[in-house]
């Protein structure tokens, strides 16, 4: 089944604890992205990935980290979390950026205390 | 228009009304404009995208229009079921930026 994969679902943190995200599409999608979705607020992006090794800065890339190593996965570092990165979490793959849909993955309730 | 601003916030309607939404977004540039269904607890999941102007879509009830020109889309659902209830977020690509700007959306709630 083609899908993106996200993990964990729920998680509670504590400020300053290192922790992944991960994000991985059997789709062999090009373009992959983070967005993260607050109260009130649209879907802003983190950062996205056109391709293997190239990775940019979405609208709000601060407190985070992406790598893309490989086509599949893209997983969100955040190094040393706050309690303002509480929010909920996408991961998005697509064949190309742009004009093509979106498919996104089930999601990332995060929180820092 | 600098972002994308979606109207109305909220909608509640009856089982059986038609309704319709609207997104306006950046003129210039345009490249592609989507809409997405976003049920509760679930993840968004795409309806549209649409890149002409004057492109007009349908998938069952629900269609939308483009006007990239004045830039403006609706989305049209005719006779509205419960099943419908979710939030419909449109996100405008323009071509110098890398990336999709999302609406807040509208939250459609159907009741009997």
């Amino acid at each position: 089944e083609a899908q993106v994969t996200q993990n964990p679902r729920y998680l509670i943190t504590v400020t300053g604890k290192k922790l992944t995200v991960t994000c991985s599409q059997n789709m062999n999608h090009e373009y992959m992205s983070w967005y993260r979705q607050d109260p009130g607020l649209g879907l802003r992006q983190i950062y996205y990935s056109m391709n293997v090794e190239v990775t940019d800065k979405g609208d709000v890339p601060e407190g985070y980290k992406v790598s893309r190593k490989e086509k599949r996965n893209f997983p969100l570092i955040l190094e040393s979390p706050s309690p303002n990165q509480t929010s909920l979490y996408f991961c998005a793959s697509s064949f190309s950026q742009g004009n093509e849909k979106l498919f996104f993955g089930s999601g990332t309730q995060l929180s820092v205390l | 228009i600098l972002n994308v601003e979606q109207s109305p916030q909220s909608l509640h309607v009856q089982e059986g009304d038609s309704t319709n939404f609207t997104c306006s977004f950046p003129s210039s540039n345009f490249y592609a404009l989507h809409w997405y269904r976003w049920e509760t607890a679930k993840s968004p999941e795409a309806l549209f995208v649409m890149t002409l102007n004057g492109d007009e879509k349908k998938k069952g009830r629900i269609s939308a229009t483009l006007n990239t020109k004045e830039g403006y889309s609706y989305l049209y659902i005719k006779g509205s079921q419960p099943e419908d209830s979710a939030t419909y977020l449109c996100a405008s690509h323009t071509g110098t930026a890398s990336k999709l700007t999302f609406g807040t959306g509208t939250r459609l709630q159907v009741t009997l």
